[in-house]
């Protein structure tokens, strides 16, 4: 069975600041996805990523996959309060079921 | 917007009582889900389905029950509800490429 390990689980942190959260995993990653989900709302998809030492960025976002497939980091650039959220990680498996790690509660104060 | 509905989006209710959340979408995707998410578990798989009529279970089955009778409705029974139930359902669908969107989410309560 795949384990995914998110880390850290919380992080409070002032606006202006950066931050990187981690995706680690047992076993080599299908295919990686992050989303995001603001409190009392369902997740959303940030960014897929599919290729060993792939990055992907998306405004102040940015997403690396690691050479071996099994790590995965987010990385935000100047977090504002919009920021704040739940971060998962999740991998796209077989038989569209995906597996997903419990999550990074990033809180941003103004 | 992915056109997913969940109904009821708040429900409380009392041990051993009957529960159907409801679960619309206007895609007509083939994949649909319905997860839980309680505090240090993560989501958590219940079942799914793969289209009309043919579902499968999840990691945490037990005690639900699915049915699918029309490709936009995907119905999650508690037969007889438990505290241990009380959490925070979320149906998805699945896109093209294994992306998953998710619906509104229901909070369920079970005194």
């Amino acid at each position: 069975t795949q384990l995914l390990e998110q880390s850290p689980q919380f992080l409070s942190i002032q606006e202006g600041e950066n931050l990187t959260v981690y995706c680690n995993s047992s076993s080599v990653f299908s295919s990686l996805q992050w989303y995001r989900q603001e409190p009392g709302e369902g997740p959303v998809l940030l960014v897929t990523v599919v290729t060993g030492g792939e990055v992907k960025k998306l405004k102040r976002l940015t997403f690396q996959f690691g050479d071996a497939r099994k790590d995965s980091s987010l990385h935000i650039t100047a977090a504002q309060p919009g920021d704040t959220g739940l971060y998962l990680c999740a991998d796209g498996g077989s038989n569209y079921k995906l597996t997903f790690g419990k999550g990074t509660l990033l809180t941003v104060n103004p | 917007d992915a056109g997913i509905t969940q109904s009821p989006r708040h429900k409380v209710t009392e041990t051993g009582t009957p529960v159907t959340l409801r679960c619309h979408q206007t895609e007509n995707h083939r994949y649909m889900y319905w997860y839980r998410q309680d505090p240090g578990h993560g989501l958590r798989l219940i079942h799914y389905s793969y289209g009309v009529k043919d579902t499968d279970k999840g990691e945490v089955s037990d005690g639900y029950s699915v049915s699918r009778s029309k490709t936009e409705d995907f119905l999650l029974t508690l037969e007889s509800a438990t505290s241990s139930q009380t959490s925070v359902y979320f149906c998805a669908i699945a896109g093209t490429n294994n992306e998953q969107f998710f619906g509104p989410g229901t909070r369920l309560t079970v005194l």
